[in-house]
């Protein structure tokens, strides 16, 4: 079956400092891979699109110098938050979508805590 | 733009009692709609889903059936159980040309022994 894993699952950074969290997928090919931040609330927010050999594709409100990507093959990506601070707490979620398929397969998150 | 409307914030229940959670959704054409389903400290899992009017997605015991008329995808099940509880997620296909999915704001089920 299609998984999808997330590292770490929780994160704890001072503000100010960085993480890196990363996602891959497990039992298909990752063509596209959508990052999403989800609130305590338990909306979503999209933060970027990323399809391989593509340029990934931000939401306003999101930058890539605040949320570099990377996505080099079809089974990993990875994103940082630079210069955390407390409004980038949440769980960060990975949606991974096998081409020309429409449903997004999604891991388990990075649940990012800034002190 | 895109948009999904999930009516009921908190649906509580007893076992073995029916479902239904209602989804609305506004967009262009026709979306690909989807239910997912989200448990404590788990990232959201992919129930099922529909592309065209009248096709009805199922899965372990859910069903919906995409409605254009109604533009609806209501979740329902005739008997639920203890473990479904979670919250519950309805989204669509964006129409824009992307493929993000756009969420509704979840329904909490809550079943009761």
């Amino acid at each position: 079956g299609a998984l999808v894993y997330q590292y770490p699952r929780r994160t704890i950074c001072k503000s100010g400092t960085s993480m890196r969290m990363e996602c891959q997928a497990v039992g298909f090919q990752a063509t596209s891979v959508a990052w999403y931040r989800q609130s305590p609330q338990k909306t979503f927010e999209l933060i970027a699109l990323s399809t391989v050999n593509s340029a990934i594709k931000y939401e306003q409100n999101f930058t890539q110098e605040k949320f570099p990507i990377s996505h080099p093959n079809l089974s990993f990506s990875s994103m940082t938050v630079l210069n955390a601070y407390l409004e980038d707490r949440g769980l960060y979620l990975c949606g991974a979508r096998e081409g020309g398929r429409y449903e997004q397969y999604f891991g388990p998150g990075t649940r990012l805590t800034v002190l | 733009g895109d948009s999904v409307t999930q009516t009921e914030g908190q649906v509580a229940l007893s076992e073995e009692d029916f479902l239904t959670i209602h989804c609305n959704y506004s967009a262009s054409g026709y979306p690909a709609l989807f239910w997912y389903v989200q448990y404590p400290g788990e990232g959201p899992q992919f129930l099922f889903r529909a592309s065209r009017d009248k096709e009805k997605g199922s899965s372990r015991g859910f069903e919906a059936t995409y409605d254009k008329g109604t533009t609806s995808f209501h979740l329902r099940k005739a008997s639920v159980q203890e473990s479904d509880s979670a919250v519950y997620y309805c989204a669509l296909g964006a129409s824009s040309g992307s493929w993000q999915l756009i969420f509704g704001s979840g329904t909490q089920l809550t079943v009761m022994p």
